[in-house]
C-alpha cells in the first residue's frame, strides 16, 4: 500500500510569512495526526483527526495554526504568522482503527520548516 | 511535555555488538511503542507491548515493560550498521507521548 505522502518536502519562510503543509494519509486510515518535531525532540502531536472531525487539538496554538480535513481524507495544516520557534519538521501520520495492530501510526516523510 | 525519557541519549557500539536503550514513564499507560527514526525511512514503527504484558519480541528487538517501575527497555541483538538511527519510546493513553529519544550508532 501507498504510504503517507506529504508535500512540500522542505520550505523556507521569513517569520511573521505564511504556510500551508499538505498531507495525504494512507487509503481507509479515518485516523489522521499532525507531529511537531523539534530538532533533537520526540514528536509532539498537534491535532488529531477522526474522519473530518477534531478528536484531540489541546496542544495546537490556535492563535496561529489551524488545520483542517474537509473531506476525511487529505489535510492541510497553516502557520499565520510564523514565528521563528516554529522551526521544526512537521509530521503526518495515519492509523487504520480496526483489525490487527490498529494502534501502529504510519508517518510521512516530514515537511522541514524554516523561518528565518 | 516529553511523557517518555530514554536513557542514554547517545550510543555508540560495534556491529554485531548488543544495544540496549531504556524509557521511563510518568503517568498510567494502556501500552508503549517503540519507534525508529533515520533520514532514509523516517519514523517508523517497531514494536508495541500492552500495559498487561512483560516481554516482546520481533525479529532482533527485545522489549520488556515493567509497570511497576514505569520503564521499559529495548534490546536490538547482533546489531547491524543499518540499524544506525534514533529510537523513540511512545507512552499511549488516549494518545501517543514520544520521549526524546535514544540516537544509536552502529559502526562497522
Amino acid at each position: 500500500e501507498a504510504g503517507v505522502a506529504q508535500s512540500p518536502r522542505y520550505k523556507i519562510i521569513e517569520k511573521r510569512q505564511s504556510v500551508a503543509f499538505w498531507c495525504n494519509p494512507i487509503s481507509g486510515h479515518a485516523t489522521l495526526y499532525w507531529y511537531q518535531q523539534i530538532l533533537g525532540q520526540g514528536p509532539k502531536l498537534l491535532i488529531q483527526f477522526q474522519n473530518n472531525g477534531v478528536v484531540d487539538d489541546s496542544q495546537l496554538p490556535k492563535d496561529r495554526f489551524s488545520a483542517e480535513r474537509l473531506k476525511g481524507v487529505d489535510s492541510t495544516l497553516k502557520i499565520q504568522p510564523a514565528k521563528l520557534e516554529d522551526s521544526a519538521v512537521y509530521l503526518c501520520a495515519s492509523r487504520r482503527d480496526a483489525g490487527v495492530n490498529y494502534n501502529e501510526q504510519f508517518f510521512g516523510p516530514g515537511t522541514r520548516l524554516t523561518v528565518l | 511535555s516529553q511523557q517518555g525519557e530514554e536513557d542514554p541519549q547517545a550510543l555508540s557500539i560495534q556491529e554485531g555488538e548488543n544495544a540496549t536503550m531504556n524509557c521511563s514513564y510518568k503517568t498510567s499507560i494502556n501500552n508503549l511503542q517503540w519507534y525508529r527514526q533515520n533520514s532514509g525511512r523516517g519514523l517508523v514503527h517497531l514494536i508495541l507491548i500492552r500495559s498487561n504484558e512483560r516481554e516482546k519480541h520481533s525479529g532482533r528487538l527485545r522489549v520488556t515493560l515493567d509497570t511497576s517501575k514505569k520503564s521499559s527497555s529495548l534490546l536490538i541483538t547482533a546489531s547491524r550498521a543499518a540499524d544506525t538511527a534514533s529510537y523513540f519510546c511512545a507512552t499511549a493513553l488516549n494518545k501517543l507521548i514520544f520521549g526524546a529519544g535514544t540516537r544509536l550508532a552502529v559502526h562497522p
